[in-house]
């Protein structure tokens, strides 16, 4: 298997605009997770999927954050209107689901807003 | 007061030394997650523990459910084992999320 893949790796992008961050999980994997990493904050859950179905997206930070995930192999994450405060590096996980399941990490996207 | 305390926040170490990275936790979990991060970003999944002991190669993990603890042990370490290690646990009432420590910066010289 590739592995848990996203795209784009690296984005630059201006205020106000909108970006979406894209992810496919490991086949077989029925749990998805999107992190967000900066110096700051360190690492920290935004949202989570099972079986497709939000599970738990009590880390999206505001309403200008959304994600989908309309089947079992694709996931995006969209900031609209994106800030300079939002540049971070952004993980997209997958796993079986449970907490007691190894969770596999995708390259990350390292979004730069402007 | 974090839920997840890593120590040392930093470790430096020579080449061929035994290294020890410490995780505490202050509520119940299901699991307990060693993650590394290299230098490049990218992060990978060390060992998932629900109780006593896991080895794999050169690093070994344990977790002390009891006393809230856990261990992650390197023997004979080398300087490619430098990375940022992330120690992370599943609460008990919080499904397959994970929270996180703030990592330990681990450096080794050759």
């Amino acid at each position: 298997d590739a592995g848990v893949i996203q795209s784009p790796r690296h984005e630059v992008t201006e205020m106000g605009q909108e970006v979406t961050l894209r992810c496919k999980p490991i086949s077989g994997h029925n749990s998805l997770f999107w992190y967000r990493q900066t110096m700051m904050r360190g690492l920290e859950l935004l949202i989570y999927f099972n079986n497709n179905v939000p599970i738990d997206d009590s880390g999206m930070p505001e309403d200008r954050f959304s994600a989908k995930m309309p089947n079992a192999s694709f996931s995006t994450l969209k900031i609209q209107p994106s800030e300079p405060r939002d540049s971070a590096v952004y993980f997209c996980a997958s796993s079986l689901v449970g907490g007691s399941y190894e969770q596999y990490f995708g390259p990350g996207t390292r979004l730069t807003v402007t | 007061k974090n839920e997840v305390e890593q120590s040392p926040q930093n470790l430096t170490a020579q080449e061929g030394e035994f290294i020890t990275i410490n995780c505490s936790y202050s509520v119940g979990i299901s699991a307990l997650h060693w993650l590394q991060q290299h230098p490049g970003g990218g992060i990978v999944s060390l060992f998932m523990l629900s109780s006593g002991k896991k080895k794999h190669g050169r690093l070994i993990a344990t977790i002390n459910i009891q006393e809230k603890h856990s261990s992650l042990h390197i023997t004979a370490s080398h300087p490619r084992d430098s990375a940022v290690y992330i120690c992370a646990v599943a609460l008990q009432t919080s499904g397959s999320r994970l929270t996180f420590g703030e990592g330990t910066q681990l450096t080794v010289n050759p």
